[in-house]
């Protein structure tokens, strides 16, 4: 099962920010939070991940709080093509391969 | 950099036959993991390959395998085909080592009929 829980769905203006929030309140030391979106027909998009510290890329930031149990990703200028179902994944860091557990998410409708 | 190709995108097969899905991961790539998506269950993982062999398998019945070939490329196999493995059949390749993201291909699509 998931360990972590998204509203299922949210709207955005184009052109604002979009934040999307994720609750692990579980998450052990050692478990990442990785963030994908799906849009329709596609696979997975591989977004961002972080395990203690915020992090930015050129799609999104991750903001992690300080006890670890929730995030928020910010889409700061959404777009259409950003509608997508978005998933916060929880992920042990180990050695090998760890699968990734997909909860259902949270539908994300970018309205102009 | 090409990312993850699977092929074929579209399939159609009646119950009872077998079928074979293929997918070729982003270069340098050694890890192939198996991804089912439906309506109703969701993503749920098949199985993991790195190096060519098996690292990780969800649960799933034994009607579903797969390999890994030397250059890394994944195949997968579903014999005696339900209505039941209608379904979104994604690959996602990594580098197979720790933290490092998934990448999807955008997967193959099978119809039972």
């Amino acid at each position: 099962d998931a360990k972590t829980t998204q509203p299922p769905s949210m709207d955005c203006a184009e052109g604002r920010a979009a934040n999307l929030p994720c609750n692990h309140s579980t998450i052990s030391g050692n478990e990442y939070v990785y963030w994908y979106r799906q849009i329709h027909s596609q696979g997975p998009q591989y977004i961002i991940h972080g395990l203690k510290n915020n992090e930015t890329n050129e799609m999104a930031s991750l903001i992690i709080t300080e006890d670890r149990k929730s995030s928020t990703l910010i889409l700061p200028h959404a777009t259409l093509r950003d509608t997508a179902v978005y998933y916060c994944i929880v992920r042990v860091a180990d050695s090998g391969n760890t699968p990734l557990v997909f909860g259902k998410g949270t539908r994300l409708s970018v309205i102009a | 950099k090409a990312g993850v190709t699977q092929t074929p995108r579209y399939l159609i097969k009646t119950r009872g036959q077998q079928v074979t899905l293929s997918c070729s991961p982003i270069s340098g790539h050694r890890s192939v993991s198996w991804y089912q998506q439906t309506p109703g269950q969701g993503l749920q993982f098949l199985f993991e390959y790195f190096s060519e062999t098996q690292r990780n398998k969800g649960n799933f019945p034994g009607r579903f395998s797969g390999r890994q070939f030397s250059n890394s490329r994944s195949e997968m196999n579903v014999s005696t085909l339900e209505l039941g493995d209608s379904a979104l059949y994604l690959c996602a390749s990594s580098v197979g080592q720790t933290n490092q993201p998934q990448h999807f291909g955008d997967g193959t699509r099978l119809s039972i009929l």
